[in-house]
């Protein structure tokens, strides 16, 4: 049974890089058929997509985050990252990553089926 | 980007009742509209994608239609594990967006 689990620090200060790592565990992220999504929900507000990678390599990143956010992946280690740059409080959230696959009979149709517990992030000196 | 509603925002309901959420969008998204449910400090939870096929494992109290840019979300008989928030999210186009949730409590 695939798990995913978020790392990286709970406190950033502004200005400064925000590091997530999320990592796989009961499967390889590198056996295809997914993508792998960063999520985030402002205190007791939405959901927020920021972007995904696909074990290759290839990513998008929302593009109304005016591309703070860099994602990344480590087939190696059956990991993928996120990164913030120049971070501020507006940034205060709890980051999900998700991993996206397509249906087994709806081969069109992806949706986020896997999720991991979440980690809040909050941007204060 | 594809702008999400819901509504209602919130609404108290009762065990037993049938709820029914709707979600609309700025523009046409065929059916590719997905449902979650989000209990207070967990993750969200697919219960329904392709706006109308169940995950498995979702019992099938729950139930979603719709097409184009007006979806519904259906609890035909509320139990008490349902208490909770609800979140469309369009897979149209990307950037993928989400509704700004429904809350639903006693």
């Amino acid at each position: 049974q695939m798990q995913l689990q978020e790392s990286g620090p709970g406190l950033v200060k502004p200005s400064q890089t925000l590091s997530l790592t999320c990592t796989v565990s009961g499967g390889s992220i590198s056996s295809g058929g997914y993508y792998w999504n960063w999520i985030r929900q402002h205190p007791g507000k939405g959901l927020e997509w920021i972007g995904h990678i696909y074990y290759s390599g290839s990513t998008y990143h929302n593009p109304s985050l005016k591309s703070r956010f860099t994602i990344s992946v480590d087939t190696s280690k059956n990991q993928f990252s996120l990164k913030l740059s120049s971070a501020t409080a507006a940034d205060t959230a709890v980051y999900y990553c998700a991993r996206e696959k397509r249906g087994d009979d709806l081969l069109d149709y992806w949706y986020f089926d896997l999720w991991g517990r979440g980690t809040l992030v909050t941007v204060s000196s | 980007d594809i702008q999400m509603t819901q509504s209602p925002s919130s609404l108290s309901a009762s065990v037993g009742d049938r709820v029914t959420i709707t979600c609309r969008t700025s523009e046409s998204i065929s059916n590719f509209l997905n449902w979650y449910q989000q209990k207070p400090g967990k993750a969200p939870k697919l219960l329904i994608y392709a706006a109308s096929s169940l995950q498995t494992g979702v019992p099938s109290r729950f139930s979603g239609g719709g097409s184009g840019t007006d979806f519904t979300l259906v609890i035909s008989s509320l139990q008490p594990e349902d208490f909770a928030s609800y979140f469309c999210q369009q897979r149209f186009a990307a950037p993928f967006t989400f509704g700004p949730g429904t809350k639903v409590d006693i």
